[in-house]
C-alpha cells in the first residue's frame, strides 16, 4: 500500500515571490508520482507527473517537481508565483500496472497556496 | 469533446432520503472511480471498477454504492445509511496502465 504525506496544510507567499510544496510518500514498490490543482468548487487538473526517467519534470503553468528516490519526496516548485496560482495542491501516487493490479490514486491532503499582492 | 460530466452540480436532499450521484465519460477510459472531498481531509476513495459489472470498495465505502454496467457511466448512490453525507463528490476516470486520471467537476451534496 502507498500513502502520500503533504507536509504544510497551507503556504501563504507573496507575488513573484519562489514556492516549493512539498510531498513525501511511502511504498514499498516503485511508485507513479501526480501533482493536481484544484481551484474553489471544481475538479482537479493533473499539474504534472513523474512516470520515469528524468527525476525533473515540467508542467503548466510554470510549475516543475523533483523526484527523488532516496528521500522519498516529489516537492512541487515555481520560480515566480501569480495571484492566478491561488488554490489547493494534491501531491497522489500509483503503483505501476502489472496485470491484475488496480489502479487507483492515493492522494494527500492537500496544500493551500495563497498568493498575495 | 471528450471528457467527464458530473451531475448534478449542486444536490440538495432531506436527511433519510437516498440520491444518486452521476457520472458518464466520453473518454473511453477503462477505470472510473469516486471520491469524497471533506475540507483538511484531501481525497477519500469510495468506490472504484476497472471493468464494466465490476467494482470494488474503497477506503470509505460504507453507506455507498454503486454500479457499471456500462463502459461509459458509474453512478453513485449516497444511501441514508451513510452518517454524514454532505460532501463534495468527484468522479474519476483513468485509461490504463500509466496514465493520470481525468476528473469531472464534482458535485456538492448538501443534505438538511
Amino acid at each position: 500500500a502507498q500513502s502520500v504525506t503533504q507536509l504544510d496544510s497551507q503556504v501563504p507567499v507573496f507575488e513573484e515571490a519562489p514556492v516549493e510544496l512539498r510531498c513525501n510518500y511511502s511504498s514499498s514498490v516503485s511508485v507513479y508520482l501526480f501533482w493536481y490543482v484544484q481551484y474553489p468548487n471544481q475538479g482537479l487538473q493533473l499539474l504534472l507527473k513523474y512516470l520515469s526517467g528524468s527525476t525533473l519534470v515540467k508542467g503548466i503553468n510554470g510549475f516543475e517537481a523533483e523526484f527523488n528516490k532516496s528521500q522519498t519526496s516529489f516537492h512541487l516548485r515555481k520560480p515566480s508565483v501569480h495571484i492566478s496560482d491561488t488554490a489547493e495542491y494534491f501531491c497522489a501516487v500509483r503503483a505501476p500496472y502489472s496485470g491484475g493490479s488496480n489502479y487507483k490514486l492515493t492522494f494527500g491532503k492537500g496544500t493551500l497556496l495563497t498568493v498575495n499582492p | 469533446d471528450g471528457g467527464i460530466t458530473q451531475s448534478p452540480k449542486y444536490l440538495f436532499r432531506k436527511e433519510g432520503q437516498n440520491v444518486t450521484l452521476s457520472c458518464e465519460q466520453n473518454l473511453n477510459h477503462d477505470a472510473m472511480y469516486w471520491y469524497r472531498q471533506d475540507p483538511g481531509q484531501g481525497l477519500r476513495l469510495i468506490y472504484y471498477s476497472q471493468i464494466v459489472n465490476d467494482f470494488q470498495k474503497g477506503d470509505i465505502a460504507e453507506g455507498y454504492s454503486v454500479s457499471r454496467e456500462k463502459k461509459e457511466s458509474f453512478p453513485l448512490t449516497v444511501t441514508s445509511a451513510q452518517k454524514n453525507p454532505t460532501a463534495f463528490y468527484l468522479c474519476a476516470s483513468t485509461l490504463a496502465e500509466n496514465t493520470e486520471a481525468f476528473f469531472g467537476q464534482g458535485t456538492r451534496l448538501t443534505v438538511v
